[in-house]
């Protein structure tokens, strides 16, 4: 089993719309969790962090159920500018500065 | 202030030949890690290089190693290339000591290495 599972998609949705990523992750030990936005030929860029208690961007939502061992991603009113590949992150152990991330999901929003 | 900057862009090899790619980490940060990104895939942990030691490695051979600077700056070395090694490879850097706030990577736009 992979440490960090994400649909693939393509998920392609038109603007305006509500869109819903799901991540699963294996260490029931993970510390930290991420939401990184990946463009076409482009490095990796931090989105958001997702906290217990869940948390909140303007039109970006975290959650995270440590139970389920389950991260995701709602991406409200959606924007063509939205369109990339949004990566699922998860860090094992406190204290080391080793992520591991999922395949991503991508997004296409259509006009 | 100058973000990570990672060099050459584009490298082309055959297989067989070694290969070395650089990375300045952004200013103020002292801890540069290595991923693979093959194409479809997330970023894969290769190492992690702090006060110029190896201090954490992923699942890669021997074939893969680094070495880190006083300068903080850091070389990707990888030899006897294969063809699966091609890939994009991202060169991350952060502060060591803010790892408690989370790992709050800034990534360098990534070297594109194609083994022919």
């Amino acid at each position: 089993r992979k440490e960090v599972e994400q649909d693939p998609g393509p998920f392609n949705v038109p603007e305006g719309a509500t869109v819903a990523f799901n991540c699963t992750y294996s260490n029931s030990a993970s510390q930290s969790f991420f939401w990184y936005r990946q463009d076409c030929r482009k490095e990796p860029k931090l989105l958001m962090s997702v906290y217990s208690s869940g948390n909140e961007d303007g039109r970006f939502t975290a959650q995270l159920n440590r139970a389920s061992q389950y991260i995701s991603l709602l991406i409200r009113d959606s924007k063509l500018s939205d369109s990339a590949t949004y990566l699922c992150v998860v860090n094992f152990k406190t204290g080391a500065n080793n992520l591991f991330f999922g395949t991503g999901t991508r997004l296409t929003v259509i006009p | 202030d100058a973000g990570v900057t990672q060099s050459p862009t584009h490298l082309i090899k055959t297989r067989g030949q070694q290969v070395t790619l650089r990375c300045s980490p952004k200013s103020g940060h002292d801890t540069v890690s290595w991923y693979q990104q093959a194409l479809g895939q997330g970023p894969q942990f290769i190492f992690q290089y702090y006060e110029e030691e190896e201090r954490q490695r992923g699942n890669f051979p021997d074939r893969f190693s680094g070495h880190q600077f006083p300068n903080y700056s850091s070389e990707l070395n990888v030899n006897a290339l294969l063809l699966g090694d091609s890939a994009l490879y991202l060169c991350a850097s952060s502060n060591r000591d803010r790892v408690s706030e989370g790992e709050k990577l800034f990534f360098g736009s990534g070297t594109q290495l194609s083994v022919l």
